[in-house]
């Protein structure tokens, strides 16, 4: 099971909006509405963003949307702010045997 | 609410194995799939395998089979992951998380606070 692909970076002015992709297959992301994204600060664990491809556990700003078309996911964050500055993760459902495949990371830079 | 609370740090030699550790407390521990995530200094978040406690056997993911054992007490609420024949690329902090839906893998809801093992000779 190869990673899910994301874009190794991406930035934006505080106030504007960025989207991040996750590219799998039809194995993982594109069979199953499991996409889990998780946001992570250094030296901090993991936290769960969204689930289910587009929903958001209690807690989590609204500003924080998910989506899918095909085997592609994308992490919609708008109005960015300098708190958003971290890793940001995307992880699929991929079957009974191996039931989680990681995106490779993307660093959201606040500009 | 759910809490995952890790063992601490370990230095490891190179050929050696390492057990680590994750206490849950909050929630019922034997319905909920423990994963074992690991990061590399650096990289990214890799899976490595889980265990469901009520069904007691666990997955693994294809690069860890044979070199990983995850299990779990169900009378402490406690999940281990015994990685042997350590090499320095083992070198990463290992995360414990657990699932948010009771009986199958599909969200990794709740994280321990990671444990860094160092592999050096």
């Amino acid at each position: 099971q190869s990673a899910l692909t994301q874009p190794a970076s991406v930035s934006g002015s505080p106030g504007q909006s960025i989207t991040i992709s996750c590219t799998g297959t039809s194995s993982d992301v594109g069979s199953y509405n499991l996409v889990s994204w998780y946001q992570q600060h250094p030296g901090k664990a993991p936290k769960l963003m969204i689930y289910e491809g587009t929903k958001r556990p209690s807690g989590v700003s609204n500003r924080f949307s998910g989506s899918k078309s095909g085997n592609t996911a994308s992490l919609t964050i708008s109005g960015l702010q300098a708190e958003d500055e971290a890793d940001y993760y995307c992880c699929s459902y991929a079957g009974s045997s191996t039931p989680y495949v990681f995106g490779t990371g993307t660093k959201v830079t606040v500009l | 609410q759910v809490q995952l609370v890790q063992s601490g740090a370990e230095v490891k030699k190179p050929g050696s194995s390492v057990k680590v550790s994750c206490k849950a407390s909050g929630g019922i521990f034997s319905s909920y799939a423990i994963s074992w995530v690991r990061q590399a200094p650096g990289q990214g978040l890799e899976w490595m395998g889980g265990i469901i406690p009520i069904f007691g056997t666990a997955n693994y993911a294809q690069k860890f089979q044979g070199r990983v054992t995850i299990t779990a007490d169900e009378s402490t609420s406690t999940a281990y992951m015994e990685l042997s024949s350590l090499r320095s690329e083992d070198t990463a902090v290992y995360y414990c998380a657990r699932d948010a839906v009771a009986g199958t893998f599909q969200i990794a809801d709740y994280w321990g606070q990671g444990t860094l093992v160092t592999v050096s000779s």
